[in-house]
Order: structure tokens, then sequence, then C-alpha cells
């Protein structure tokens, strides 16, 4: 059975910085691509970065290029999002989601997700 | 401003069929797979379609998705109450070199 567990979320003041992780079990992680996607309060779903299976190519959102880095590691099965010079509108719950395939294809599973909370 | 559109809202009455569209362009709907999601509230999205048309194991035959040009519609018959929840459509922009999300349309079983 495919699992994602995030984890890392809570309250940062803006400026400030936060790395989110989401360990993965139940597939062969390094043979996919995984992405993070977020939804702000009573809003839709925002595609954030995706990375290839081996890790060597990474894609990013405009909103966030720049500020978020996507990384993996493959010997841990676990996801990771760097998140520095965090603004009140990157306050949103963050999912881990599994590619069907490569970072162009679509998620398949998704984890329960975790809330950041950007405010002073 | 989502690059895919999608109407805000749908509704329909138990066992009605309902309709829910999602218009793009050439670089994301024109050129890629459609996926579409179902949210309930409170809870992380679940793949309904993938690849257009394709139903994962365990999602109903009341889902059908396609594809036509730049736009996908997702259908849903024989309605039922539990099928209230957000959907959104999704694919991948080749201009954008990322993936863009549907606004999203609310369901509302009447």
């Amino acid at each position: 059975e495919v699992q994602l567990l995030e984890s890392g979320g809570g309250l940062v003041q803006p400026g400030g910085s936060l790395r989110l992780s989401c360990a993965a079990s139940g597939f062969t992680f390094s043979s996919y691509a995984v992405s993070w996607v977020r939804q702000a309060p009573g809003k839709g779903l925002e595609w954030v970065s995706g990375i290839s299976g081996s890790g060597r190519s990474t894609y990013y959102a405009d909103s966030v290029k720049g500020r978020f880095t996507i990384s993996r590691d493959n010997s841990k099965n676990t996801l990771y999002l760097q998140m520095n010079s965090l603004r009140a509108g990157d306050t949103a719950v963050y999912y881990c989601a599994k590619a069907e395939t490569t970072v162009t294809t679509g998620s398949d599973y998704w984890g329960q997700g975790t809330l950041v909370t950007v405010s002073s | 401003q989502s690059v895919l559109t999608q109407s805000p809202s749908a509704s329909g009455t138990p066992g009605q069929r309902v309709t829910i569209s999602c218009s793009g362009s050439s670089s994301n709907i024109g050129s890629n797979y459609v996926y579409w999601y179902q949210q309930l509230p409170g809870t992380a999205p679940k793949l309904l379609i993938y690849r257009n048309n394709q139903r994962p194991s365990g999602v109903p035959d009341r889902f059908s998705g396609s594809k036509s040009g730049t736009s996908a519609s997702l259908a849903i018959s024989g309605l039922r109450s539990e099928d209230e929840a957000d959907y959104y459509c999704a694919t991948w922009d080749d201009s954008l070199s990322g993936r863009v999300f549907g606004g999203g349309t609310k369901l509302t079983v009447l």
C-alpha cells in the first residue's frame, strides 16, 4: 500500500524558513517523480514543485522560484521542501504527491498534508 | 487566475448525469494527459481519472473522462449524495514547465 506522510509544518514568521519532509513507503521510491502541491485556506490546488525519480531534474512554480528548494534522498525514501523567505501568501496545507510515472504525469497518490502558517 | 478554466459550481439531483468541463490551451491540455481529482471536505485530493479517460481501480464506472483538443470533461452519471465534493482537473504545461490545475468545481447534490 502506497503511503506518503508529510511532516515539518507549523507557524513561522514572515521572512523565516521551514523544511518539510515526506516519508514514502509501499512503492519503489526512486522510480517515480514526486511533487509538492499546496492549498491555501478556502482556495484551490496549486502545484509548487516537482522532482524526477533520480533527483537530477527539478521544476518550480514561478511563485516560489528562488525561495523554495525541492530535493529527495532515495536511500531514505524521503522527499523534502526547503522553504525560505516565507510570505503570508505561502500559508497553506502542503501535500506530497507521487507521480504516475514521470514529473510531467499527474499524481496518483497523495499524503494527508501538513499545514504551514506564515504570520507574525 | 488559473491556467485551466473550470466553472466554479455545478449541481444535480440524485440519479442525474452531470458534466464538469475544463478548458486549456495547446501547451497544456492540447499536448498532455488530463487528470481529474475529487476532494471531499477536509481531506486530501483523490485521483478519479488519469490519462484523459482511465479509471483507477476502486473508482466507480459512474465516473468517466474525455478529452477533445484543448478541452476535457468529467462526467458523473447516477449522481449520489456522496459525490458532493470539489473536483479539479490538472495537466502539465509545456510552456510553463510545470503542472497546472483548474480552479475547481464545487458539485452540489440537491
